[in-house]
């Protein structure tokens, strides 16, 4: 079994600031793991993936994340955040790259 | 690109009606998972489907069923609706394989009043 924990239910934080949202997952197996941004009711848009091969995994819309196993962590990051930024973030985990187990998501909000 | 289409979009049902939520996937995908999403809540799994038979159960509930076409359409029936259905219903498909991520579609929004 797998579970996420997205310890930060909201993060405020000023346009043009750095960002980072933290993942936690735990899994007696190898992992697949992914950040997926959903805005006000709208559906998930995957904003990045670790598969395999490199850690520092770089997503769409200027997102990072590192996959660290040992931590076993997977923080998203982004150096500059912009008003649109603003959502609802989920860190999501699966033994396979497609049934996934999601965390309570945490909530961006940016500001000016 | 082709994406994962969903139908309706939004549906408004009374209590103790049917529903009938259909996903269209990625063509070629042979893999389709119903996940739920109630209001404030994450995505929780429901049900998957491969080359038309099932391949996993979530915490899908027993009023709740669902099958995967010839044509890899899938459909989700829910009866007997209760207030707690009232949620966005995601359709995700996948091609088979080791590294292969699941689509996902933008949702049917499902209200029960």
């Amino acid at each position: 079994a797998q579970s996420v924990t997205q310890l930060d239910s909201q993060v405020p934080v000023f346009e043009e600031a750095p960002v980072e949202l933290r993942c936690n997952y735990s899994s007696s197996v190898s992992v697949y793991l992914f950040w997926y941004v959903q805005y006000p009711n709208q559906g998930l848009q995957l904003l990045l993936k670790y598969l395999s091969g490199s850690t520092l995994v770089k997503g769409i819309n200027g997102f990072e994340a590192e996959f660290n196993k040992s931590q076993t962590s997977f923080h998203l990051r982004k150096p500059s955040v912009h008003i649109s930024d603003t959502a609802e973030y989920f860190c999501a985990v699966g033994s396979t790259a497609s049934k996934l187990t999601f965390g309570t998501g945490t909530r961006l909000q940016v500001t000016l | 690109a082709a994406g994962v289409i969903q139908s309706p979009r939004h549906l408004i049902k009374e209590k103790r009606e049917t529903a009938t939520l259909k996903c269209y996937p990625i063509p070629r995908h042979d893999t389709v998972y119903w996940y739920q999403q109630g209001p404030g809540q994450d995505p929780q799994f429901l049900i998957s489907f491969y080359e038309k038979m099932q391949s996993d159960k979530g915490s899908i509930p027993d009023r709740f069923s669902a099958q995967q076409f010839s044509d890899y359409h899938s459909e989700l029936n829910m009866s007997s609706l209760e207030l707690g259905d009232s949620a966005l219903y995601f359709c995700a498909s996948s091609l088979t394989g080791i590294n292969t991520e699941a689509f996902f579609g933008q949702g049917t929004r499902l209200t029960v009043v």
